[in-house]
């Protein structure tokens, strides 16, 4: 069974520009999670979807945002990136949500860079 | 938002077992505490997770308090492939639901 997949593995942008972020859960899983990894930091939540609808958000500005299509899969969009984006992007899938204990199954990620 | 407080860093020998410790004071009555560990250049992955009772699966053991304020993960014979940054992380259930992950323990083994 494929496990969550991510894409692209690297991506290089310039301040000012969009990036764009995919991650295809694993089969059966309707719930995805989009995580920010800074270098050398901990995991800083920043979405969750679940069913095609956004369920939460963490504490990031607008220009963060994402949607998550009919076969589940997810896409995360970071408008007029600037510098301190520059992180790894990490996406991982649930097969449960309410009332359960729900075991996250991660990516490997996608690592942006910002110059 | 509920969190959780682990050490920095902890070092074991190898073989040896290691006992990694969690507070997680503002936790709710349905709150799943979870582990995971991230290996060098790798996603998160998967340990445990439990509710009340202590568990204990293939890879490690769960020690939850009975006020549930703490835990502990225990991994009995630590080897050099568990050298990971180990995660203690809230499954938060009441209206806002999401995975509160903190910094993490960075576990050293040493051969």
């Amino acid at each position: 069974e494929a496990g969550v997949t991510q894409s692209p593995t690297h991506l290089i942008k310039t301040r000012g520009q969009q990036a764009t972020l995919r991650c295809s859960p694993i089969s059966g899983h309707t719930s995805v999670y989009w995580y920010q990894q800074a270098l050398g930091l901990g995991l800083q939540f920043l979405l969750w979807y679940d069913e095609g609808e956004e369920r939460n958000r963490g504490n990031f500005p607008p220009r963060f945002s994402g949607r998550q299509f009919p076969n589940y899969s997810s896409e995360l969009n970071v408008n007029a990136l600037e510098l301190e984006d520059s992180a790894l992007y990490l996406c991982a899938s649930s097969s449960s949500s309410w009332g359960q204990a729900g075991e996250l199954f991660f990516g490997e990620g996608s690592r942006l860079t910002v110059l | 938002d509920a969190k959780t407080t682990q050490p920095n860093s902890m070092e074991s020998n190898e073989e040896e077992p290691v006992h990694l410790p969690c507070n997680h004071s503002t936790i709710s009555g349905t709150d799943y505490i979870h582990w995971y560990r991230q290996l060098p250049s790798q996603g998160p992955e998967y340990v445990i997770h439990g509710l009340t009772s202590n568990v204990n699966n293939r890879m490690a053991s769960l020690a939850i308090a009975e006020d549930r304020k703490s835990s502990t993960l225990i991994l009995h014979r630590a080897t050099l492939r568990d050298a990971a940054v180990y995660y203690c992380i809230l499954r938060v259930s009441s209206g806002t639901y999401k995975y509160i992950f903190g910094t993490g323990t960075r576990l050293k083994v040493l051969a």
